[in-house]
This record gives C-alpha cells, structure tokens and sequence, in this order.
C-alpha cells in the first residue's frame, strides 16, 4: 500500500533562515505529488504540485519542491522563511488511479 | 476560501446522540470525499464519492454514514460515536477522482464526543 513518510515532526526557525521539509514516499508507478499548508486556523490549502515535467517545482510564497525519483523524495524547500510561514505543512502522494495518501505533517514555527 | 464549505464548524456530541456534518461545494467538481485529523497522524481517508456514486470505505465503522445526495453536497452521519472519535473532520472535492488532481479542501468540523 502507498504510504507517505515526513520525517521530521517539528522545526524551529529563525526568520531568514533556509527551509527543507522531508517528504518520501512507497510507490514505485507513476506518481502525482503535492504539497499542502494548514495555516493556523485555516482549511489546507496547495502549495504546489507535480504531476510530469521539470522535476523542480515552483509553488506559491516562494516555496519549490523536488522530484528526485531515484529517492522516492519530494522535499520542500524554501531559501528566506519568514513567520508567516509559520503553519504545517503535508505531503500528499496519489499513484494513478488511487485516492490520495497524506503524510503526518511538519509543523513549522519561525521565531520573529 | 477555496469554494469548499462546512457546517458547522464546532461540535460538541454526546455518545448517545445523532448529528450530521455538511459539506457543499461550489467548484462544480464531480468527486467529494471525507477525511479525518487528528494530531500527529496522517490524515485519514474515510470515503470518496465520484460522480455521487461511493467508490471508496476504507474500513470506517458503521457509525459513520455518507449520503452524496448530488454532486455538491455531501453529508456525514453520526450516531453512537466514541471519544476517540473526536477529531477535525475535512471534506474535500476535486475535479475527477481518476485523473490527475488536486483537491480543495473545506475549513473542517472541529467533533468533540463527551
């Protein structure tokens, strides 16, 4: 069955600093991948997608996410954060075909 | 906003009573589906309506109950829950459940059972 790992559970930082969230997935087919934010107190809401095509993806807020199929691996990065973008943060697989499997989360806090 | 809505969005039940969440989408998309929150687990995919016909229970318990009357809405049944019941209920929707999709998502029933 698919399953969707984010490892970490929790980081802490500072604003400015670089952000990369781990996202690995069970799933050898074709892939859809995605990734989903849950500001406090709001609905999940996309952040960026990947369904074919250039392996780095670009999504909303200055936040890009990578495709390395040799990893199972969709991690999402951000350069500069800033806290606003303090929230959590999930990962979302669906295989063609099947529903979607959702990871755990990482929720982020970004110290002002 | 994303054109997903859910009422209410808080409720407190007893184990004993019957109540029914809602869920109505004006995205014209023709799949709708219920998830369950809760904290520090993956979200849970309880059932997937397509085109109003159920194609997904993934092993949820009978006192749960969907009802799709039509491709907007869809209502979750509840009756007899535990307290490990209490979560944050998410419906979603999305164009077509067997192509490639992205789901938009409602603000969530936040269900407390006492």
């Amino acid at each position: 069955a698919q399953s969707v790992s984010q490892h970490n559970h929790h980081v802490i930082l500072s604003e400015a600093a670089s952000l990369e969230l781990g996202c690995n997935y069970s799933y050898g087919g074709t892939v859809n991948l995605f990734w989903y934010v849950q500001y406090p107190g709001q609905h999940l809401q996309l952040l960026l997608k990947y369904f074919s095509g250039d392996p780095l993806v670009k999504g909303i807020k200055g936040f890009e996410a990578e495709f390395i199929k040799s990893k199972f691996s969709f991690n999402l990065r951000k350069p500069s954060v800033q806290w606003s973008d303090t929230a959590e943060y999930f990962c979302a697989v669906n295989a063609v075909n099947n529903d979607m499997r959702f990871g755990a989360g990482t929720r982020l806090t970004v110290k002002p | 906003e994303t054109g997903v809505t859910q009422t209410p969005r808080h409720l407190v039940m007893g184990m004993t009573n019957k109540k029914s969440l809602k869920c109505e989408q004006h995205l014209g998309h023709n799949a709708m589906y219920w998830y369950k929150q809760s904290a520090k687990k993956p979200l849970e995919l309880m059932f997937v309506y397509n085109f109003k016909e159920q194609t997904e229970n993934n092993s949820v318990p009978s006192r749960f109950s969907p009802e799709c009357p039509n491709s907007s809405h869809l209502f979750l049944h509840l009756h007899t829950l535990q307290p490990e019941d209490s979560a944050l209920y998410l419906c979603a929707s999305s164009q077509d459940r067997n192509r490639p999709y992205e789901q938009y998502f409602g603000p969530g029933t936040r269900l407390t059972v006492t």
